[in-house]
């Protein structure tokens, strides 16, 4: 099993540019996450997603951020324009059941996309 | 105020001293704990799992939820340098299916 894999590692970009960030979840997991992690603010849920739509979005930050999901297997975290404050290291999750109650599963991290908006 | 506190850090200790890391929490209807580990550059990964309150211990590592005091910690004993990593404590309850983590508190062991 290859994990959660992220793409890009990194990715620099100048302020008013679109910036998009993909995932490819493990097989077989229902659940898909986008988390953002900065200093200040540790480890944020952006938008998480079940059997490819979106549950809860109320920690998309505004307007200009998007997530997709249009199979199983790829999802896509979009900002446009993209602003310096956007600067983070986003993650994607995903787990095959609920992560709370007594199914409990762990959330499976891929190892983030490292965002720079100049 | 933010749901879930955690001190950042830095915290430095020797090699085989007793590391203690905790959490404070706001929501009472949080029932689920969890302790991830995140090696630098890397993405989180679950250490320790706790339902309600009590101890878990795994090896070298206990987890200890106190829900009277909305307190979480862990433990962990006879600390290695590859236990340098952050601890992201993490919690979840009632009716969300999210897990609020705290900031993380980064740890160094020196050999």
């Amino acid at each position: 099993d290859a994990g959660v894999i992220q793409s890009p590692r990194h990715e620099v970009t100048e302020m008013g540019q679109e910036v998009t960030l993909r995932c490819k979840p493990i097989s077989g997991h229902d659940y898909l996450f986008w988390y953002r992690q900065t200093m200040m603010r540790g480890l944020e849920l952006l938008i998480y997603f079940n059997n490819n739509v979106p549950i809860d979005d109320s920690g998309m930050p505004e307007d200009r951020f998007s997530a997709k999901m249009p199979n199983a297997s790829f999802s896509t975290l979009k900002i446009q324009p993209s602003e310096p404050r956007d600067s983070a290291v986003y993650f994607c999750a995903s787990s095959p059941t609920p992560v709370t109650g007594v199914q409990n599963s762990p959330l499976h991290f891929g190892n983030g996309t490292r965002l720079t908006v100049t | 105020q933010k749901e879930v506190e955690q001190d950042p850090g830095p915290l430095s200790v020797p090699e085989g001293a007793i590391v203690s890391l905790n959490c404070t929490y706001s929501n009472s209807a949080f029932q689920y704990f969890m302790w991830y580990r995140q090696y630098s550059r890397k993405g989180p990964e679950l250490l320790m799992y706790t339902y309600s309150s009590g101890n878990k211990e795994d090896g070298r590592f206990t987890a200890q939820v106190d829900k009277s005091s909305k307190y979480i910690s862990l433990f962990i004993r006879d600390s290695q340098p590859s236990d340098s990593a952050t601890y992201l404590c993490a919690m979840s309850g009632g009716a969300t299916n999210k897990l609020i983590f705290g900031t993380g508190t980064l740890l160094a062991v020196q050999p």
